[in-house]
């Protein structure tokens, strides 16, 4: 099973709106991680954000954490057409050493000039 | 720095056919993953490799699917007989991992992936 769930599931804006979607887990973690899939391409990594820290900015991404609710928003804002991809969320646990990941089903974003 | 090679891109068999899939990690990467992607899905974890040694093979369907990495560098995937349900983008990533605990810096990086179609 996938500890995370992204919401929603599909997204279509505009070129310049911003994008938000939103990652839930079940269990405690150590980090939270975004990544990016083009299409017929491998993930690429975004953005760690730790299970102490609150809200992370890398350019135009912003990253935000409550381990209260056990939830992370990403919102990519004044989006580009280059932005449409895939974008999942994963969590590492503090119950493995050995750096593995557990990946969300993600958000397909569209980006239409 | 080189990324992920792996190898082939495409490949199209028939099912009870035997296929193999080949990654080569970022230098100096000592953990490797292998990761089954359905269309429409998340990455789903097969195996797990620290340098020669399997860490994590819990969802490898070990009846059909084998994986190795000799020398700790390079690693193929197996599958004999593949089944319909095994089409699937087969990912392989690496990482170096830093750090431990809520410092741990895990980030995994990934190929472009070999795209199976089981007919």
């Amino acid at each position: 099973s996938q500890q995370g769930e992204e919401d929603p599931q599909a997204l279509s804006i505009q070129e310049g709106e911003n994008a938000t979607m939103n990652c839930s887990y079940k269990t405690s973690i150590n980090n939270l991680q975004w990544y990016r899939q083009n299409s017929g391409r491998g993930l690429v990594h975004l953005i760690l954000i730790r299970s102490n820290e609150r809200e992370k900015h890398s350019g135009r991404l912003r990253v935000t954490l409550d381990t209260s609710k056990k939830s992370s928003s990403l919102l990519i804002t004044a989006s580009r057409a280059a932005d449409t991809a895939s974008y999942f969320c994963a969590t590492a646990s503090p119950t493995d050493s050995w750096g593995k990941l557990q990946f969300g089903a993600g958000t397909q974003v569209v980006v239409t000039p | 720095e080189a990324g992920v090679a792996q190898s082939p891109r495409y490949k199209i068999i028939e099912k009870r056919q035997s296929v193999a899939f080949w990654c080569n990690p970022i230098s100096g990467h000592a953990t490797l993953y292998w990761y089954q992607q359905i269309l429409g899905q998340g990455p789903k974890l097969l195996i797990q490799f620290q340098n020669n040694g399997v860490v994590d093979d819990s969802q490898l369907p070990k009846d059909r699917f084998s994986a190795e990495r000799l020398k700790g560098v390079d690693s193929t995937l197996k599958i004999q007989p593949a089944k319909l349900e095994d089409s699937a983008v087969y990912l392989c990533a690496s990482t170096l991992l830093v750090g431990s605990g809520i410092l741990a810096k895990n980030i995994q990086y990934f190929g472009a992936g070999t795209r199976l179609s089981v007919l």
